[in-house]
């Protein structure tokens, strides 16, 4: 059985940073690329950054570039998302996100979620 | 940036009927759409990916059609279970961009 599970997520005041981690299980984690997806509130989805499956590849969404760092640890089968620099408009609920086997970054499972709040 | 823009924003539709829902590309993305169902407190779930392959253990009442710029999820007979959000996301570019969603609502 698939499952993601993100944690790290939480209450960080801006400017602050936090690192995310999302553990898998149930696929060969190597093989497929990842990404963060996030969600405001009641809100839409906006994707964050994607990373291939080798992790010598990754994506940035424009509005995290430069402050925000995906990557992996295939021995240990987690992805990571590291965010520096947050700003009130970061806070979201961040999902893990695999990709399907075929081409192309569509995803087949997520994680729950982890609620990151940026406020004073 | 590819923008995608779904309509209606709201949808209201009777158990049994049959549901449109419409995702628009600001350029062409090929076949390469996918479409999400999320319902309150849950993940988003994949339905539809190459504009109209269905995902593993998808019900086949489920489907999609259009390329380019066009695209339609189609719901043939609603059921209680199917009223959620839906979502389109295209992946023929980076960034990979998502429509603001459709709610689907009972009638």
């Amino acid at each position: 059985e698939v499952q993601l599970l993100e944690s790290g997520g939480g209450l960080v005041q801006p400017g602050g940073s936090l690192r995310l981690s999302c553990a898998v299980s149930g696929f060969t984690f190597r093989n497929l690329g990842m990404s963060w997806v996030r969600q405001t509130p009641g809100k839409g989805l906006e994707w964050v950054s994607a990373i291939s499956g080798s992790g010598d590849s990754s994506n940035y969404a424009d509005s995290v570039k430069g402050r925000f760092t995906i990557s992996r640890d295939n021995s240990k089968n987690t992805l990571y998302l590291q965010m520096n620099s947050l700003r009130a408009e970061d806070t979201a609920v961040y999902y893990c996100a695999k990709e399907t086997p075929s081409w192309g970054s569509k995803f087949d499972y997520w994680g729950q979620g982890t609620l990151v709040t940026v406020s004073s | 940036e590819i923008v995608m823009t779904q309509f209606p924003a709201t949808l209201s539709v009777s158990p049994g009927e049959r549901a449109t829902l419409s995702c628009r590309a600001s350029q062409s993305v090929s076949s390469n759409l996918a479409w999400y169902q999320q319902k309150p407190g849950q993940a988003p779930r994949l339905l539809i990916y190459g504009a109209s392959t269905g995902a593993t253990r998808i019900p086949a009442r489920f489907s999609g059609s259009g390329s380019g710029t066009e695209f339609t999820l189609t719901i043939s007979s609603l059921q209680s279970e199917d009223f959620a959000v839906y979502y389109c996301q295209q992946y023929n570019n980076w960034p990979l961009t998502f429509g603001q969603g459709t709610k689907l609502e009972i009638k």
